[in-house]
């Protein structure tokens, strides 16, 4: 079985500061992990994804992930918090052919 | 891009009628499309996994028979909530990918308020 949790509910940052949002997850087998974002009353919109390849992947918007194995973690950061970015954070795992399985979700607030 | 739309964006029903959201591919064939319920201030919960042509898969808990999924053709599925109560009032979410393995592209979401 496979499980995302995100540390942290509700994460507040100053505009222009360092975002961070973290996700650790549980998989038996090496899985396809992804980061979402959600606006009020709307659907997800991936921000990136990690398949294979580059432990390092860069996303929309400025965002990026790390997919770290030792440490089954695939955190988010941004160097930069924008206003815009405050949103619902969604990290979610992929194990089986088409499945995914979302972790509970961080709120980002971005203070001016 | 692939994009996924979803209709209505919002809907009003009375306690124990019949409320139908679709979830349209616009631009890809999607040979699975997937129906998520998302509670305030909480993640999505996958309710049930269809495919083109064939039954939908419900997840445990999922009541088939108060959920009805259609997926008649590769670019359209229904999920009808029959009987509404209040308890079934969220946001359902659906997504379609266009084949095994390929990504999930979201809908914008329904919010179903059963007054």
């Amino acid at each position: 079985a496979q499980s995302v949790t995100q540390l942290g509910s509700h994460v507040s940052v100053s505009e222009g500061a360092l975002v961070l949002l973290r996700c650790n997850y549980s998989s038996s087998v090496p899985p396809y992990l992804f980061w979402y974002v959600q606006y009020p009353n709307q659907g997800l919109q991936l921000l990136l994804k990690y398949t294979t390849g580059a432990t390092l992947v860069k996303g929309i918007n400025g965002f990026e992930a790390e997919f770290k194995k030792s440490e089954t973690s695939f955190h988010l950061t941004k160097p930069s918090a924008h206003m815009s970015d405050a949103a619902e954070y969604f990290c979610a795992v992929r194990q089986s052919a088409r499945q995914l399985t979302f972790g509970s979700g961080t709120q980002l607030t971005v203070l001016p | 891009g692939a994009v996924v739309s979803q209709h209505p964006s919002w809907v009003i029903c009375k306690s124990g009628t019949s409320v139908k959201i679709e979830c349209r591919s616009l631009d890809f064939q999607a040979t699975t499309m997937f129906w998520y319920r998302q509670f305030p201030k909480q993640s999505l919960m996958l309710m049930a996994t269809s495919n083109e042509g064939s039954k939908a898969t419900y997840e445990q808990g999922v009541e088939k028979d108060k959920f009805l999924i259609n997926h008649a053709s590769l670019t359209l599925s229904t999920l009808t909530v029959t009987s509404a109560h209040p308890e079934d009032s969220s946001f359902y979410i659906c997504s379609a990918t266009p084949g095994p393995g390929g990504e999930q592209y979201f809908g914008p979401g329904t919010r179903l308020t059963v007054t």
